[in-house]
């Protein structure tokens, strides 16, 4: 079974501080993903990546950065974390044209 | 612009009963067509896909989705609905790694 690992499950932050989440993936896919999920707003697209060191903008890409330097791990960073980014943040990969694997997903507070 | 819509945010049924969730889309090519579910504090589980072929696909779980051309729909289907079966459901269309997601329609059951 493909295997997507975000590195927390729960993370509590204060504004203004850089935040990490880490996201691995065990079954050499090329595409990884980055979501958020609000409440009545679905899942939206934040950051993906093609391939390691390539990486696109999705909708909403404003206020964060993304890192690939390995094929397995995909990294959010919040450059300086706001209250509207209080989110669940959902980590995907996938091969070429083939449906996507999620992780369990990291809820994330910015106090 | 490429959109999906769920047109119900909150679904109740019986435990027994049947199910339909619907599902539209809008795509300008074939579209590659997409079934989650999302058990609470869970991440995203593939129920089934629709690539090409067959209009009417089988998922895990018993669940099935019908693809319409005409109305641009992918609605999903179960004959009968378990108490196990109570999560947020997200139709969404791959364009075509990218995957453009619904608002989710929750689900209820009672016994």
């Amino acid at each position: 079974d493909v295997k997507v690992t975000q590195s927390s499950r729960y993370l509590v932050k204060r504004t203004g501080e850089k935040v990490f989440l880490e996201c691995v993936q065990d079954m050499d896919h090329e595409n990884m993903f980055w979501y958020r999920q609000d409440p009545g707003l679905g899942l939206r697209l934040i950051y993906f990546s093609y391939d390691v060191k390539m990486k696109e903008k999705g909708d909403i890409p404003e206020g964060y950065s993304v890192s690939r330097e390995k094929k397995e791990r995909f990294s959010l960073i919040l450059e300086s974390a706001s209250t509207n980014q209080t989110s669940m943040y959902l980590c995907a990969s996938s091969p070429s044209n083939q449906p996507q694997h999620f992780g369990d997903g990291t809820r994330l507070s910015i106090l | 612009a490429q959109s999906v819509t769920q047109p119900d945010i909150h679904i109740t049924v019986s435990e027994g009963a049947s199910l339909e969730l619907r599902c539209n889309y809008s795509y300008g090519a074939t579209p590659y067509l997409f079934w989650y579910v999302q058990s609470p504090g869970q991440g995203l589980q593939l129920l089934l896909k629709y690539f090409s072929g067959d209009t009417l696909v089988q998922g895990i779980k018993g669940f099935e989705a019908e693809f319409k051309r005409s109305q641009s729909s992918f609605n999903l289907r179960k004959p009968s609905v378990h108490w196990s079966d109570a999560a947020e459901y997200f139709c969404a269309v791959g364009v075509p790694d990218k995957l453009i997601f619904g608002t989710g329609t929750r689900l209820q059951v009672f016994p």
